[in-house]
C-alpha cells in the first residue's frame, strides 16, 4: 500500500496546454503540500492545505491552482505550462497536530513541458 | 525563518560511520531539527528530528549541541544504499513550513 500515491508519474507536454497532477495520501494526514524541485534540485514549497483549507501560498504564478476535494487528496492544475515549469514536482502529506509533522512525500511527476 | 548550512558534498567508505554536519545558528527556541534524504530523485524520505536532546532511531542518531546552533546526522554503518542528497531542515515556527537547503550529498564508497 502506497502512502502517498502522485499519477502520472511523467508527463510530457507542449507549451500552452493545461494539465493537471493528483495526489492521494491514506495516512489519514489533515495536512497536504506541493513542491517544486527545479534542475538544480533546489526543493521548494509550493502550497499547503489543510483539512481542504489553504494555508500556504507561496509566490507562485496563479497559472498554478491546487484544488483539494477532500483531506486525502490534493491535485495541482496548471494553465498555459511554460517551458520553465519543467521539474519533479512532489506531494506530501503530515499530521497537523503534534510538534512531530513529520512530512511523507509522493514519489515525484516529472513534468517536462517542450 | 531560520535557515541552515551543509557542506556540498561527502564520502564516507562503506561500513564506517557517516558524520553529516548542519549549522543552524538562527534557530530559535521552539524550531525542530528534521533530517530527510533523497535517493536518487526519489521523494525525500524522514530519518529523525529533534528539538534539543539527542535522538536515536532505526535508522541514524542525531547530535544537536547545546546552544542548538547545529546538529550532526550520524549514519553508523554506512551502506552502498545510503547514498543520497541529505537535508537538514528547520521547520518555521508556528507553521507546517519547511525550508529545504541544498543539502549535502553522500556517496558511500565500497
Amino acid at each position: 500500500d502506497t502512502a502517498v500515491s502522485q499519477t502520472p508519474k511523467y508527463l510530457v507536454t507542449q507549451m500552452g496546454n493545461d494539465k493537471s497532477i493528483k495526489c492521494e495520501q491514506n495516512l489519514g494526514h489533515d495536512t497536504m503540500y506541493w513542491y517544486k524541485q527545479d534542475s538544480k534540485k533546489f526543493l521548494k514549497i509550493m502550497f499547503s492545505y489543510n483539512n481542504k483549507e489553504l494555508i500556504i501560498n507561496e509566490t507562485v504564478p496563479n497559472r498554478f491552482s491546487p484544488k483539494s476535494p477532500d483531506k486525502a487528496h490534493l491535485n495541482l492544475h496548471i494553465n498555459s505550462l511554460e517551458l520553465g515549469d519543467s521539474a519533479v514536482y512532489f506531494c506530501a502529506s503530515a499530521a497537523a497536530s503534534g510538534s512531530r509533522n513529520t512530512q511523507y512525500f509522493g514519489p515525484g511527476t516529472r513534468l517536462t513541458v517542450l | 525563518d531560520a535557515k541552515t548550512t551543509q557542506p556540498t558534498s561527502m564520502d564516507c567508505a562503506e561500513g564506517r560511520a557517516a558524520n553529516l554536519p548542519c549549522n543552524h545558528s538562527t534557530i530559535s527556541g521552539n524550531e525542530y531539527v528534521y533530517w530527510y534524504r533523497q535517493i536518487h530523485s526519489q521523494g525525500p524520505q524522514y530519518i529523525i528530528h529533534g528539538l534539543k536532546n539527542n535522538e536515536t532511531n532505526e535508522m541514524a542518531s542525531l547530535i544537536i549541541t547545546e546552544d542548538r546552533k547545529s546538529s550532526t546526522l550520524i549514519l553508523p554503518h554506512a551502506t552502498l544504499r545510503d547514498t543520497a542528497v541529505y537535508y537538514c531542515i528547520v521547520r518555521v515556527s508556528g507553521t507546517y513550513k519547511y525550508i529545504f537547503g541544498t543539502g549535502t550529498r553522500l556517496k558511500v564508497l565500497a
